[in-house]
């Protein structure tokens, strides 16, 4: 089971922090995706950040770069997501996935319910 | 950035109609890297392909997907009640990018 929680109500220029945090499987070896899905609109790549073996590397979206910073805590089988400078187009629901592979395929099969952010 | 374009926009079927979703890419996809989601008003998408054919656990056979290159489809060979939903593709090469969506509704 994935769960995201954080979300909330924020003012622009607001800050929140979500979490990612993971039960019955370990998100250690996985490469942790964000992904967020504004009202009555597709999903929309957050960023992603890599293990502890791809040396926690992180890519943000290029539109997001500068206000959002991924996290993680292995020990506590965790991922986050500070969220800065926050604005009007940041209302979203945001959900974080796990990468895995099946036989050198990427499947990103399992989602939490998502947090919901509102910037009002 | 890698952009993909589903068609149509809205499926009108009836239950136990054939649909044919397409995604095409704005430039070549690693077959690896390309998925279908299904989602319904109010959940998180569910992985229905993976790897352009691949059914994920618990997936019904009726679904399939296939392509190559720049174009792929998802195909739902019998509409079943549960079916009527908004479908995504999505690919990962530098970044993670979804089509704009394909709503199958009830005709």
């Amino acid at each position: 089971q994935l769960v995201e929680s954080g979300g909330g109500l924020v003012q622009p220029g607001g800050s929140l922090q979500l979490s990612c945090a993971a039960s019955g499987f370990s998100l250690t070896t996985s490469a942790i995706h964000w992904v967020r899905q504004a009202p009555g609109k597709g999903p929309e790549w957050v960023g992603r950040i890599r293990s502890k073996a791809g040396n926690y590397a992180i890519t943000y979206a290029a539109s997001l770069r500068g206000r959002f910073t991924m996290s993680r805590d292995d020990s506590n089988n965790t991922a986050y997501l500070q969220m800065n400078s926050l604005k009007y187009d940041d209302t979203a629901v945001y959900y974080c996935t796990p990468q895995r592979a099946y036989g050198g395929n990427l499947a990103f099969d399992i989602w939490g319910q998502g947090t919901k952010v509102i910037v009002t | 950035e890698i952009v993909l374009t589903q068609s149509p926009g809205t499926l009108s079927l009836s239950p136990g109609e054939r649909a044919t979703l397409s995604c095409r890419a704005s430039q070549g996809v690693n077959t690896k890297y390309l998925g279908w989601f299904q989602q319904n008003p109010g959940q998180a998408p569910r992985l229905l392909i993976y790897g352009t054919s691949n059914r994920a656990t618990g997936i019904p056979d009726r679904f399939s997907g296939s392509g190559s290159g720049t174009d792929f489809a998802l195909t739902i060979s019998r509409l079943e009640p549960e079916d009527f939903a908004v479908y995504y593709c999505q690919q990962y090469g530098s970044s993670l990018t979804f089509g704009g969506g394909t709503k199958v509704e009830i005709k």
